[in-house]
């Protein structure tokens, strides 16, 4: 079982707020990632890192930003949320010198903003 | 740029065989996936396949690869009600990066 853990599972807040959303992981990975899933579309690659303080932006285009501080923890955060930004966030990890290039997958954020 | 199509829904009955199909446009995929999306929860690799393979088999799991037209397949034999879920089929691109479809819902009757 993969030991990677998202909070919150789901989140309402307000237009205009200052949301992090949190992701961990206890299994030493190297490569982590944001990915946005709205209902019926593919997984959007968001943000990825291939260890500490190394970040870069994915393929589709997001206001949010994201730190790598620790190699265990990948927080994602929304300056000022907005409708917009409603979706599913979902975290992953994987290990570097994997060639299989195996994810292993958080439970999700459901965000909704108001 | 690279992209990964999949049906949106199939329907099965409990009992029966279920084939997920999927095609990809990169064919420098090295790896091609299949993973699991129960509802509420995140992604599972369920299996993968090797570029240079034509089938896998793992259980009730059976992958065929069809690299010259680019198509892959997922087959659940002995499709039970526990895998109602949708599947997401994934390549690997040459960025590194894994670039999913759009996923299909599998509906199991009992």
């Amino acid at each position: 079982e993969a030991d990677i853990y998202q909070t919150p599972r789901y989140l309402v807040i307000g237009t205009g707020k200052k949301i992090t959303l949190e992701c961990s992981q206890t299994m030493g990975h190297d490569k982590m990632y944001w990915y946005q899933q709205d209902p019926g579309m593919e997984l959007h690659l968001i943000h990825y890192s291939y260890g500490v303080n190394s970040t870069e932006k994915g393929d589709l285009s997001s206001e949010s930003t994201v730190s790598r501080i620790r190699t265990e923890h990948f927080p994602l955060t929304l300056e000022s949320a907005r409708p917009s930004h409603t979706s599913q966030y979902l975290c992953a990890s994987s290990e570097y010198a994997d060639p299989n290039e195996k994810l292993f997958f958080g439970s999700g954020t459901q965000l909704s903003v108001l | 740029g690279e992209d990964v199509e999949q049906s949106l829904f199939l329907s099965v009955r409990e009992g029966d065989s279920s084939v997920i199909n999927c095609t990809y446009t990169d064919s420098s995929s090295t790896y091609l996936y299949w993973y699991k999306q129960e509802p509420g929860a995140g992604l599972q690799l369920l299996t993968y396949i090797f570029s240079n393979m034509d089938m896998k088999q793992d259980q009730r799991l059976t992958v065929l690869l069809n690299k010259k037209d680019k198509h892959l397949s997922l087959r659940i034999a002995d499709t039970q009600t526990g895998d109602s879920a949708i599947y997401f089929c994934a390549s690997s691109s040459n960025t590194g990066k894994l670039i999913f479809g759009q996923g299909t819902t599998l509906q199991v009757k009992p």
